[in-house]
């Protein structure tokens, strides 16, 4: 049984490009969050997605939008990248409710020059 | 808003030595606490969770009390050992949420 997978693992961008980054949930999860974890800091919420609608933000800039396919999939877009924006990105499946432990893929490791 | 404060690290220790991480939180009601637990490369997994107070969190000799008194959820673990080593987070989740919210994360690394 397959656990979260994203992809792709490290990518390279400049500064002012765009960036889509993609995540499969784990097999029976509906329910995709997105994190960002910037260099020795913890994780920070970005958004959460359920039924390909955005159910939460965090405290993140309209240049962070996402998405959700019927088959509970989910990318993440960045436009107008930013130096600080370099950061390991985590995408995180589970069941919606309370209770329901969050299953985190391996990230991708985004640099922006 | 809600909050995770955890000890400064790195923490560097001896093999079958005694662990213990701090963990403090602000945060409104009753929140769930957890402990995450990342590897080198890889992603966050699960360590242990309370859901309410006096609750104590427990897997792979790993525990931790919800103290709500404290605001407090340490880490413990009485003999660690070298694949212990890796960086560890505290997080809340408050209720009617599901945004966790976590610590800046503690690096341990155990020595043989």
């Amino acid at each position: 049984d397959a656990g979260v997978t994203q992809s792709p693992t490290h990518l390279i961008k400049t500064r002012g490009q765009q960036v889509t980054l993609r995540c499969s949930p784990k097999s029976g999860h509906d329910t995709v969050s997105w994190y960002q974890q910037a260099l020795g800091q913890g994780p920070q919420f970005i958004f959460q997605y359920y039924e390909e609608e955005e159910r939460q933000r965090g405290n993140f800039p309209d240049r962070f939008s996402g998405h959700q396919f019927p088959n509970y999939s989910s990318e993440l877009n960045v436009n107008a990248l930013l130096l600080g924006d370099s950061a390991l990105y985590l995408c995180a499946s589970s069941f919606l409710g309370q209770g329901s432990p969050l299953h985190f893929g391996n990230g991708t490791r985004l640099t922006v020059t | 808003g809600n909050s995770v404060t955890q000890m400064e690290g790195p923490v560097t220790l001896s093999e079958e030595a005694f662990l213990t991480i701090n963990c403090t939180y602000t945060a409104t009601g009753y929140p769930s606490l957890f402990w995450y637990v990342q590897y080198p490369g890889e992603g966050l997994q699960l360590l242990l969770k309370a859901t309410k107070a006096d609750d104590k969190g427990s897997n792979k000799g790993f525990e931790a009390t919800y103290r709500k008194e404290t605001t407090s959820f340490h880490l413990e673990k009485g003999s660690v050992q070298v694949s212990d080593s890796a960086v560890y987070f505290c997080a809340l989740l408050q209720g009617g949420s599901e945004k966790l919210v976590f610590g800046k994360g503690t690096k341990l690394t155990v020595n043989p």
